[in-house]
């Protein structure tokens, strides 16, 4: 069956250096890979969308590889924050549709 | 511009009790969705609008859910009668989806607890 997985375990690090959370799928074949991120209380908010044939996007801190063989999405935070601590979410799309299956996310903590 | 809007924000009602959850898209989105977010599962898709009609309700998970989009501005879903195991956060999201794979903008969710 098709599964995302992404570490269920907080991701601590300490202030100024690169956050990198992993997701890993099975039985999948995405054309897209988004990446949202949600705070305690709100809804995810989308930051990041990566094709397939696209092996690397940045956005200001934040870069996002995309790796179809390997079925492995990383996503990084350069020079973190204590205000990038949040839960990160994966989702995927298959071609065609723009339906995205979503991750059950990583959560982040950046201590000061 | 005010993103997705949802109501009410929590909601505690007792197993039996019909519950009805609100919510108004983003003006301009042509496609409307309900997720359900628990600990357990995740974030599972109930079900999606496109144009105002159902495409997808794949996801229900019983015949106690159901939901309705009368205009572009408003959805429902209700569960009738409610039971303990539906408490969850329930998410509305609506996207320009028609257009180059839009991203999906979340409201703030309605936090449901059945007693």
């Amino acid at each position: 069956s098709q599964k995302i997985e992404q570490n269920s375990e907080a991701l601590n690090i300490q202030e100024g250096k690169t956050a990198t959370l992993t997701c890993n799928y099975t039985n999948y074949s995405p054309a897209y890979l988004q990446w949202y991120r949600q705070d305690p209380g709100r809804g995810p908010v989308f930051l990041l969308l990566i094709r397939e044939n696209e092996k690397e996007k940045r956005k200001e801190r934040l870069k996002v590889t995309f790796d179809t063989t390997l079925k492995q999405s990383l996503f990084h935070i350069t020079a973190s924050q204590p205000a990038d601590s949040a839960t990160y979410l994966c989702a995927l799309i298959s071609g065609g549709s723009y339906i995205p299956t979503f991750g059950r996310g990583t959560s982040l903590i950046v201590h000061p | 511009d005010a993103g997705v809007i949802q109501s009410p924000r929590h909601e505690v009602t007792e197993m039996g009790q019909e519950v009805t959850l609100r919510c108004k898209p983003i003006s301009g989105h042509n496609s409307l969705f309900w997720y359900r977010q628990t600990m357990m599962r995740g974030l599972e898709l109930l079900i999606y609008f496109n144009n105002n009609v159902p495409i997808d309700d794949s996801g229900m998970p019983e015949d106690r859910f159901s939901a309705k989009m009368p205009n572009a501005s408003f959805s429902t879903l209700k569960i009738q009668p409610s039971e303990p195991r539906d408490s969850a956060v329930y998410f509305c999201a609506s996207s320009l989806a028609s257009q180059n794979l839009k991203p999906q903008h979340f409201g703030d969710g309605t936090r449901l607890s059945i007693l």
